[in-house]
């Protein structure tokens, strides 16, 4: 079986300040882990993913992910939030072996910037 | 286009009445879901196609829902005698052989089903 858990529901950052978005994953094998973002009235955009390689990932938008399977944790990070960063964003787990095909995705977490 | 193109972007519909959703994939894509995204409840897998093979449709809530892909591109989710319950956004994504290709899924920008 797989899970993603995102901790907070709800973010609010000022524009200039870090951002940290958490999420705890639960695969019985080697999973594939991404990050996707949804802008309002718009679809899910991949921000990036790992996939078993490198465990830092850098993705688009200065975005990036540390995989650390000690913790089951791929939190997201910016140094620094940009009004455009106003979104809702998804952890997402694949497992093959586990699940087939489907991707199973986090709550999701609502960004709020602050000018 | 390029993306992800699904049709209608908002359907008003009375409860008891069938309503189509259509999905058009980006071209050479093999691989194509249907995901439900209700209001507090994140996003819920419906249905998985793969080229040639039988779909995945496991994740069908109920036999009121189906879907099918004809000649490997666009794709119709069917719900039929629609339930408040089924007011929700229907997402439809392709990919380059799913998951054993790159992993990453294009996602169309949904269309809004209201049950009344």
């Amino acid at each position: 079986a797989q899970s993603v858990t995102q901790l907070d529901s709800h973010v609010s950052v000022s524009e200039g300040t870090p951002v940290l978005l958490r999420c705890n994953y639960s695969s019985s094998y080697s999973p594939s882990l991404f990050w996707y973002v949804q802008h309002p009235n718009k679809g899910l955009q991949l921000l990036l993913k790992y996939t078993s390689a490198a465990t830092l990932v850098k993705g688009i938008n200065g975005f990036e992910a540390e995989f650390k399977k000690s913790e089951t944790s791929f939190h997201l990070t910016k140094p620094s939030a940009h009004m455009s960063d106003a979104a809702e964003y998804f952890c997402v787990v694949s497992d093959f072996k586990a699940a087939g095909n489907k991707l199973t995705f986090g709550g999701g977490t609502r960004v709020l910037v602050k000018p | 286009g390029a993306g992800v193109s699904q049709s209608p972007s908002n359907k008003v519909t009375e409860k008891g009445k069938d309503v189509e959703l259509r999905c058009d994939p980006i071209s050479g894509h093999t691989a194509l879901y249907w995901y439900r995204q209700s209001l507090g409840q994140g996003l819920e897998f419906l249905i998985y196609f793969q080229g040639n093979s039988a779909p995945d449709k496991s994740g069908l809530p109920s036999d009121r829902f189906s879907a099918e892909r004809t000649g490997g591109s666009v794709s119709t989710l069917t719900i039929q005698r629609t339930q408040q319950e089924d007011s929700a956004v229907y997402l439809c994504a392709s990919s380059f052989r799913g998951l054993q290709g790159t992993g990453e899924l294009f996602f169309g920008e949904g269309s809004r089903l209201t049950v009344l």
